[in-house]
């Protein structure tokens, strides 16, 4: 199975400052098609997660553009330009390319 | 708008089986593969399976193989994630989501315990 890496798994950041994840699968993530298969998820507190950005970089409806996903291959981050409060909860990445799909651990975003 | 209804919370005994079913509105359920994902109580996301409606054709990660069956009804648009030999570990909330997770159903939280 591909085991996807995201670091820091807690973060605690000051409302309007900057926020960035990594995320590292053990295989590369570029399918034959071109495509690259990484998902960002954000699951808030007592809810199903979300879906925030798709094919690495490109951002699912509605989502602020305070968000943005980047990288290629293996390594990925997410970014969140300024925090808000509304920000909070558990941010996962998953490949979505080889079965069985695989998560990452989740990354726990806190405000300061 | 895609909206995925889950069946409501269940509590089983260790040993028995469980099945939650999800029901899709919206677009077009046989075109598109429904996957299902768990979390155990304050842990991460975790892949089970999936399941192509329109082939009839599932997946399954193979830590469930043989104890895992996702299937789907296109009459009434509504696929299931049924669990066997269930233990006390497979507390859990179980979700169903479209391929890519763009639509997620509400979770149903199935507690094994004797």
């Amino acid at each position: 199975d591909i085991v996807m890496t995201q670091t820091p798994l807690s973060l605690s950041v000051t409302p309007g400052q900057p926020a960035s994840i990594s995320c590292k699968s053990s295989q590369s993530l570029l399918h034959s098609d071109g495509k690259t298969y990484l998902y960002w998820y954000l699951q808030k507190p007592g809810q199903s997660p979300h879906l925030l950005i798709y094919e690495v970089s490109s951002r699912f409806s509605g989502v602020s553009d305070r968000f943005s996903g980047s990288g290629s291959g293996t390594d990925f981050t997410l970014k969140i330009s300024r925090v808000e409060a509304e920000d909070v909860g558990v941010y996962y990445c998953m490949q979505g390319i080889h079965l069985p799909n695989t998560f990452g651990q989740g990354t726990k975003l806190e405000i300061k | 708008q895609v909206q995925l209804v889950q069946s409501g919370a269940e509590v089983k005994k260790p040993g028995s089986s469980v099945k939650v079913s999800c029901k899709a509105s919206g677009g077009t359920f046989s075109s598109y593969t429904i996957s299902w994902v768990r979390q155990a109580p304050g842990q991460g996301l975790e892949w089970m399976g999936r399941i192509i409606p329109i082939l009839g054709i599932a997946h399954y990660a193979q830590r469930f193989q043989g104890r895992v069956t996702i299937t789907a009804d296109e009459s009434t648009s509504t696929a299931y994630m049924e669990l066997s030999s269930l233990r006390s570990e497979d507390t859990a909330v179980y979700y169903c989501a479209r391929a890519g997770g763009d639509y997620w159903g509400q979770g149903t939280l199935v507690t094994v315990s004797s």
